[in-house]
């Protein structure tokens, strides 16, 4: 069974760009998680999407953040403009069921992004 | 609110000994409590989950307690091997959905 597939792997853009990160979970996997984690800290949660539909946007910046799931399969997670406190490591994860805290959740190798 | 508070934030220890790992909660209302294990440039990896019911889960050389009254869950490693060394993060549940993470214990297993 393949896992969750993120890319880029690594990324260094200059304040104020954008960047763009790409999610493909397992297949089937019906709970789609985008988590920041910064250096020495543990991962917070941005959103969740069960299917195509956001469970959960409450800690993403939206003045700066968005992300989409397209046909409740992959995901993208945009950051227009950047920031220098992006910097960090964006986790994908997905999960098989509804998402409920007793799932497993499956995560990708993540995209370490730095913000210059 | 669910805090998350994992004490040393790093470990290094000679291979063959025994590991420690520590977790604290802060709402002690939770049904479960889960570990996990990230290697440096990889994802998280799940190692453990512990039902509020159950007051231990062991998977080979691991072992995890829970003992929400105290709001603790603690993490041993058996035997430890250089393999082993990695971050090793508690997570618990702030809602149905959403879980809260500690910040991690960095492990370093000498040869």
């Amino acid at each position: 069974e393949a896992g969750v597939a993120q890319s880029p792997r690594y990324k260094i853009i200059e304040k104020r760009q954008s960047v763009a990160f790409w999610c493909n979970p397992i297949s089937g996997h019906a709970t789609l998680y985008w988590y920041q984690q910064i250096l020495g800290q543990g991962p917070k949660l941005l959103i969740q999407f069960q299917n195509n539909g956001v469970v959960d946007d409450s800690q993403l910046p939206k003045d700066r953040f968005s992300a989409e799931r397209l046909k409740g399969v992959d995901s993208t997670l945009k950051i227009q403009p950047a920031k220098l406190e992006d910097s960090a490591v964006y986790l994908c994860a997905s999960s098989p069921g509804q998402g409920i805290g007793s799932d497993t959740q499956y995560f990708g190798p993540g995209t370490r992004l730095t913000v210059l | 609110k669910q805090e998350v508070t994992q004490i040393p934030a790093a470990l290094s220890v000679p291979e063959g000994e025994n590991l420690v790992l520590n977790c604290s909660f802060t709402d002690s209302a939770i049904y479960n409590l889960q570990w996990f294990r990230q290697d440096p440039g990889k994802g998280l990896t799940s190692l453990l989950l512990i039902q509020s019911s159950q007051r231990e889960q062991t998977s080979g050389r691991l072992n995890a307690s829970l003992d929400k009254s105290s709001g603790r869950s603690t993490l041993y490693i058996a035997a430890s091997q250089p393999g082993d060394s990695a971050t090793y993060l508690c997570a618990a549940p702030v809602n149905d959905y959403k879980l809260s993470f500690g910040a991690g214990t960095t492990v370093t297993v000498r040869a």
